[in-house]
């Protein structure tokens, strides 16, 4: 199985920071990686597949980079409504799977 | 606006077989390059992709779970179901139905790109 390790496992900024959250997978995955965004006690939702194109709706303050084995989601100026845990997701291998998550709070 | 909503029994007993539903709304789950899948997360943890059909019943499990799970879908009613048998209290969880966009597809699987939307998710609890 593909692992997907993410980091930092937490997060604490301020409102208006720029915050970055690293995905590293254990083989190379091309740009088959999604980004979601699950606010406490809700399903998860989709903010970035391909790596880096924004879903529709999603606010252009997040943004995704990266290939093959190491992605970023980026979250510019940090607004209270992001507080929420982010999964990564590869689908270049079955079984699909996801990373750990990296729960994200205000300071 | 495509809605999923999963339902079903929220306490299991050990050994006995889990069965959810999902009712798809505002579109319909036949055709087109949509996949219907579930997926599960464990109070307080991860999530774990279970496995995915297609409209035409072609399906395909996560390998850890394949011996025990059976995906099926009704487009009669554009639904589609979860049975996982000889459940544990491993399998207590959060279960969600998602629709997945595919691409291109082999003999055997196909390609997913993304997850959107997501069901509101539904706790099934493995209990005596």
């Amino acid at each position: 199985d593909i692992q997907l390790t993410q980091s930092p496992s937490f997060l604490s900024a301020s409102v208006g920071d720029r915050v970055s959250i690293t995905c590293r997978a254990s083989q190379d995955i091309s740009t088959y990686l999604a980004w979601y965004q699950q606010n406490p006690g809700k399903a998860p939702k989709l903010l970035i597949y391909a790596a880096s194109t924004l879903q529709s709706g999603v606010p252009s303050r997040f943004s995704g980079s990266g290939s093959e084995t190491e992605f970023t989601l980026a979250i510019n100026s940090l607004q209270p409504e992001d507080v929420a845990t982010y999964y990564c997701q590869q689908l270049n291998g079955y079984p699909l799977t996801f990373g750990g998550g990296t729960k994200v709070e205000i300071k | 606006q495509v809605r999923l909503q999963e339902s079903g029994p929220g306490l299991v007993k050990p050994s006995q077989t889990l069965s959810l539903t999902c009712t798809v709304s505002g579109g319909s789950i036949s055709g087109g390059n949509y996949y219907w899948s579930w997926i599960r997360q464990p109070p307080g943890k991860g999530l774990e992709w279970i496995g995915y059909i297609y409209y035409s019943e072609s399906s395909y499990y996560n390998p850890s779970l394949k011996s025990r799970v059976t995906i099926s879908v009704d487009t009669s009613k554009n639904q589609f179901s979860l049975k996982l048998s000889s459940v544990t209290a491993a399998d207590t969880a959060i279960y969600y139905c998602a629709r997945a966009w595919g691409t291109y597809c082999t003999n055997t699987r196909c390609r997913l790109e993304w997850f959107d939307p997501w069901g509101q998710g539904t706790l099934v609890t493995v209990s005596s």
